[in-house]
């Protein structure tokens, strides 16, 4: 059991540049979420899809952000413009069944925007 | 709007002490609280509770919810230093399908 990959683990990259966060979920699961980490907010959700479809994006935080799910094996967060406030460990989780509740989370991606 | 608060935000105890941390929750169309811990990396899941009043345990842990009162506690009897982690809790607001999370309180367990 693979459990949720997320890629790349680290990325560090200047402000202004495009930023683009991968997430598999696990086989089977037919919900996914990409939340956001800071010491200052803790864990927020930003989106999440069901059956590829987003259903909910009200805490993507602004246009910069956007998010994809093309098939059920991959969904990508990207970010255009990045800027330093985005610095934050981004998480993906995915999970099975309608409502979801146990939600299996990623290993992050630790963003530092500089 | 759907608003989950944990106290106390950081805690300090000697090994073999017990704890208790408390999570209270304004959820519309709640259905379930749920407890993660969080040690370096991704949250993993601890407990889903439902039903009020109705104790789940796992060795040293233990969890119950009150619906009436809206909050939920976690207990950790005999800590031990591996249980030095932040510990979550999140609200699933069934209506919106989505988890609301609280801030976490980070424990820490001095042997």
């Amino acid at each position: 059991d693979a459990g949720v990959i997320q890629s790349p683990r680290h990325e560090v990259t200047e402000m202004g540049q495009e930023v683009t966060l991968r997430c598999k979920p696990i086989s089977g699961h037919n919900s996914l979420f990409w939340y956001r980490q800071t010491m200052m907010r803790g864990l927020e959700l930003l989106i999440y899809f069901n059956n590829n479809v987003p259903i909910d994006d009200s805490g993507m935080p602004e246009d910069r952000f956007s998010a994809k799910m093309p098939n059920a094996s991959f969904s990508t967060l990207k970010i255009q413009p990045s800027e330093p406030r985005d610095s934050a460990v981004y998480f993906c989780a995915s999970s099975q069944g309608t409502p979801s509740y146990e939600q299996y989370f990623g290993p992050g991606t630790r963003l530092t925007v500089t | 709007e759907d608003k989950v608060v944990q106290s106390p935000l950081s805690l300090v105890v000697h090994e073999g002490d017990t704890v208790t941390l408390n999570c209270s929750y304004e959820v519309t169309n709640f259905r379930s609280l749920l407890w993660y811990k969080q040690e370096k990396k991704a949250p993993t899941f601890l407990f889903m509770l439902t039903s009020s009043g109705i104790e789940k345990k796992s060795g040293r842990l233990s969890s119950i919810l009150d619906k009436k009162e809206l909050f939920s506690i976690l207990n950790i009897t005999a800590t031990q230093t591996g249980d030095s982690a932040i510990y979550l809790c999140a609200a699933l607001n069934q209506g919106a399908q989505k988890l609301v999370f609280g801030q976490g309180t980070r424990l820490t367990i001095n042997p």
